[in-house]
């Protein structure tokens, strides 16, 4: 099925680091949301954005919803060990045909 | 009580077993849904229920069998499963389907020998 192209696919970073990822789509969103995916785990929504060019934090997390609404970035400031995880994208559209679609992840690991 | 629980948390089963999944959530929520998790990709979306009622399949195959038995329950029912069905199944719940985010429960890992 149709998937959103997040980039970039894994990243190592030292603690302490601020790290960005973003997500990307051929198609408009009503929505975008971006959650955090432990081993074995299901996914824990982390923020949600709901009009193009909204900027929403989180702690230490900040999002946006790209101006075109086929975009959005997540910034992560700081990031300490327990930020390793997958970040999955996902684009909600609830005109037409419904879809809630998940990007491909971004896999994020932080070395002490 | 924001939870959305499954049971069990691990299953293993044979291509001719019969066995179901469970997913429960006591927030109010009038949507739920059924996604399919292989290793390393994105959850994909299964089914959709509306209010009890099946809103969306995802052309997922027969030997998948989803029943919403009340607002609060959901069931997933497995038969002559294969190998390549193995995989994480998520369960998810939001207060509507429009418009409304997806809240997820923890999983039920499924392997199928």
């Amino acid at each position: 099925g149709q998937q959103l192209n997040q980039s970039p696919q894994s990243m190592f970073i030292q603690e302490g680091e601020d790290v960005s990822m973003n997500c990307t789509s051929s198609s408009i969103f009503n929505t975008w949301l971006w959650y955090k995916q432990d081993p074995g785990e299901g996914p824990v929504l982390l923020i949600a954005l709901y009009k193009a060019g909204e900027l929403t934090s989180n702690g230490r997390l900040t999002a946006q919803f790209g101006i075109t609404r086929k975009d959005s970035f997540l910034n992560i400031s700081a990031s300490i060990p327990s930020d390793v995880g997958i970040y999955f994208c996902a684009g909600h559209r609830t005109s037409g045909t419904y879809k809630y679609i998940f990007g491909t992840g971004t896999r994020l690991k932080v070395l002490a | 009580d924001t939870e959305v629980t499954q049971t069990p948390k691990h299953l293993v089963m044979g291509m001719t077993n019969k066995k179901s999944l469970k997913c429960e959530q006591h927030m109010g929520h009038r949507a739920m849904y059924w996604y399919k998790q292989k290793a390393k990709k994105p959850p994909e979306l299964m089914f959709v229920y509306s209010y009890e009622k099946l809103s969306i399949n995802e052309s997922v195959p027969s030997r998948f069998s989803p029943e919403c038995p009340n607002s609060s329950l959901l069931n997933l029912h497995l038969h002559a499963l294969q190998p390549e069905d193995s995989a994480l199944y998520l369960c998810a719940s939001s207060p509507g389907l429009r418009g409304d985010t997806q809240y997820f429960g923890p999983g039920t890992r499924l392997t199928v020998l």
